[in-house]
């Protein structure tokens, strides 16, 4: 089966820098996304990675390496803002999206 | 200004009932999409269009069904033989189905039966 895993929720302190993991399991591989969505709103699009290596774009950064079907989301200078949930999403080989449930993340003062 | 909305934003109905969710987007977007979100777990696709007056099923298309009538258009209905159709209702739209291209999303419904 199909399978994408994220840690359910994580906290951290603004103005630090934090790291959301997601590992994936899926039947091909043409991409991986990473969508931010804050409570009770639509998920908005952060990045896409479709080749090996790190993206950078402000203050998030994305990362993936295909072999270790592994991803992670990396967030500096943290603002309050910043509290919201964030999707981890892999396009399959028949380009259909499959979904992880997301990381609370909590930023505290 | 260009996007995808969808109304209404909070649906109360009772249960047996059928219902109709709204979705509209501007994007001159080929495909559109409708996915339920529920608590801890990934959005699950329901239904799909890639071009007017075609759609496809998704994971869970039971107990739903949609139209796609207009480029612009892709209405939902939840029918009583949706055995749990309490759930964030979310919309989205991309260029189109087949491709890396990402998706833009409505605001979202919630739809509570009881």
């Amino acid at each position: 089966g199909q399978n994408i895993d994220q840690p359910t929720e994580m906290t951290a302190t603004e103005g630090a820098i934090v790291q959301i993991n997601c590992t994936y399991q899926t039947s091909g591989f043409n991409g991986l996304f990473w969508y931010q969505q804050h409570a009770g709103e639509a998920p908005t699009f952060l990045s896409y990675n479709v080749l090996d290596g790190l993206e950078e774009k402000g203050r998030f950064s994305s990362f993936l390496s295909r072999s270790k079907g592994y991803s992670y989301l990396l967030l500096k200078e943290l603002q309050m803002k910043d509290s919201a949930s964030y999707l981890c999403a892999v396009l399959d080989s028949n380009y259909q999206l499959i979904w992880g449930a997301g990381t609370k993340l909590i930023i505290k003062p | 200004d260009g996007g995808i909305t969808q109304s209404p934003k909070y649906l109360f109905r009772k249960e047996g009932q059928n219902v109709t969710l709204s979705c509209e987007q501007n994007l001159n977007h080929d495909a559109m999409y409708w996915y339920r979100q529920d608590p801890g777990q990934g959005l699950r696709l329901i239904y799909y269009s890639q071009i007017v007056n075609d759609f496809q099923k998704g994971d869970i298309a039971e107990g739903y069904s949609v139209s796609r009538e207009k480029k612009e258009s892709f209405p939902l209905t939840v029918t009583s033989a949706q055995k749990n159709p309490t759930a964030f209702y979310l919309c989205a739209s991309s260029i189109e189905t087949g491709t890396p291209y990402e998706q833009y999303f409505g605001p979202g419904t919630r739809l509570t039966v009881t």
